[in-house]
């Protein structure tokens, strides 16, 4: 079943914090979070494991709170270079054999 | 490393052609996928490998068939293309290894357009 992004989508002015949200109905093993821009192809951010700790990258960082089967993603401090499309996928199982990604939350960063 | 590529770039096919989209990998990696994504939508899983010589269906398979004879490349097929098959389609690839996540490698993409 596909995870549900929220917000669809968000603007923001350079230097602005944002969070996306991605829950599930089910019980999830990890979550992914690719980020997509314009006319190109998903580029990975980060996994966050089922008992794992939060992840960080630069100023983008993630948590998963097992209970909710939700994950965030928090973008710190936006830049111009963080627009895009942001997408979550799901496993559920250890046995990797497929994500179910959601359905995207379009981020925009003005100047 | 070339990564994940994918052929060709673009096709604009006429409803009930057929064609073949080919997806190679330079990186040992076991799983494969097919995605195709619709304008503003996300992206849906149409089959998958987890092996040479192994395949399986994903969210949205009816209309495609795909192959992998070879560890390094997978094939998608259009046999009869309708104007529902208009879209985006990307390949994707991944290790694997125990218990542990690994993340998806994708190709560039393939935009194909049925009139």
């Amino acid at each position: 079943q596909q995870p549900v992004q929220s917000p669809q989508a968000v603007i923001l002015r350079e230097g602005e914090d944002a969070v996306i949200n991605c829950s599930s109905s089910k019980a999830l093993y990890s979550v992914h979070w690719y980020r997509q821009k314009h006319g190109e192809a998903p580029v990975f951010l980060m996994i966050l494991l089922k008992g794992g700790e939060q992840k960080g990258h630069d100023k983008i960082s993630a948590s998963f709170n097992e209970k909710k089967q939700q994950s965030s993603l928090y973008l710190t401090a936006s830049q111009l270079s963080y627009s895009g499309t942001y997408f979550c996928g799901t496993e559920m199982s250890n046995a990797g054999n497929m994500l179910t990604f959601g359905g995207g939350t379009r981020l925009m960063v003005k100047p | 490393n070339a990564g994940v590529t994918q052929t060709p770039k673009f096709r604009v096919l006429k409803t009930g052609q057929s064609m073949t989209l080919l997806c190679a990998q330079d990186m040992n990696h076991e799983y494969m996928y097919w995605y195709r994504q619709d304008p503003g939508m996300g992206l849906r899983l149409i089959h998958y490998s987890v092996g040479e010589g192994t395949t399986a269906k994903g969210e949205v398979p009816d209309g495609y068939n795909v192959s992998r004879l070879k560890k390094q490349n997978f094939l998608l097929g259009l046999e009869s293309a309708a104007p529902s098959q208009t879209s985006v389609y990307f390949c994707a690839s991944r290790y694997t290894s125990g218990k542990v996540s690994y993340e998806q490698y994708f190709g560039p993409g393939t935009r194909l357009t049925v009139t």
